[in-house]
């Protein structure tokens, strides 16, 4: 069984340009969560979706990020324009609803 | 909202037992969970605990749960380098939202 994909893996961008992270579930897993890891605030739960529908938004830092979920096996976090602060590790997890979340590898983010 | 706290470091020295401890405030929380993450990868599923049980055995991995004192614990029995990582407690309030703790850095030593 494949995991939880993420694209790409590691991503190097200067500040004021847009990245698109992404990220394809576990077949079958109807809930996709995305979150950040930074030293400083460690694993922060950003956004998620349930049978592709944005459920809470809350830790979404601000306008420049979106994300969607245009179909049950594909997710987008897009940042634009990106700053330096938005360095991080930026995860995508799924799940069936209220079961066990499953990590992709991550995809380390860094804006000069 | 929901608080879990856990202590930013632990070293063990190989072949003894480990013990990682994690404080929680919602006592509504279903599912407390136990993540690994050793440097550069992800997040992975070690185990969990329903609420309704006071403790889950998994090979040399067992976690206790005190509901009253909202208290979660990982014991590692015999543990190896390959222990070394970073340990997420991480429990379910509302919904499907997780809250993680700051992460315990387990270093083994020989």
């Amino acid at each position: 069984d494949a995991g939880v994909i993420q694209s790409p893996r590691h991503e190097v961008t200067e500040m004021g340009q847009e990245v698109t992270l992404r990220c394809k579930p576990i077949s079958g897993h109807n809930s996709l969560f995305w979150y950040r890891q930074t030293m400083m605030r460690g694993l922060e739960l950003l956004i998620y979706f349930n049978n592709n529908v944005p459920i809470d938004d809350s830790g979404m830092p601000e306008d420049r990020f979106s994300a969607k979920m245009p179909n049950a096996s594909f997710s987008t976090l897009k940042i634009q324009p990106s700053e330096p602060r938005d360095s991080a590790v930026y995860f995508c997890a799924s799940s069936r609803t209220g079961e066990t979340q499953y990590f992709g590898p991550g995809t380390r983010l860094l804006v000069l | 909202g929901e608080d879990v706290e856990q202590s930013l470091f632990l070293s063990v020295r190989e072949g003894d037992s480990s013990v990682i401890n994690c404080t929680y405030t919602d006592s509504s929380s279903t599912y407390l969970y136990w993540y690994k993450q050793e440097p550069g990868a992800g997040l992975q599923l070690l185990t969990y605990i329903f609420s309704n049980m006071d403790m889950k055995q998994d090979q040399r991995l067992t976690v206790l749960l005190n509901k009253k004192d909202k208290h979660l614990s990982l014991r590692i029995a015999d543990t190896q380098t390959g222990d070394s990582a970073i340990y997420f407690c991480a429990s379910t309030g509302g919904g499907n939202k997780l809250t993680f703790g700051t992460g315990t850095q387990l270093k083994v030593e020989l």
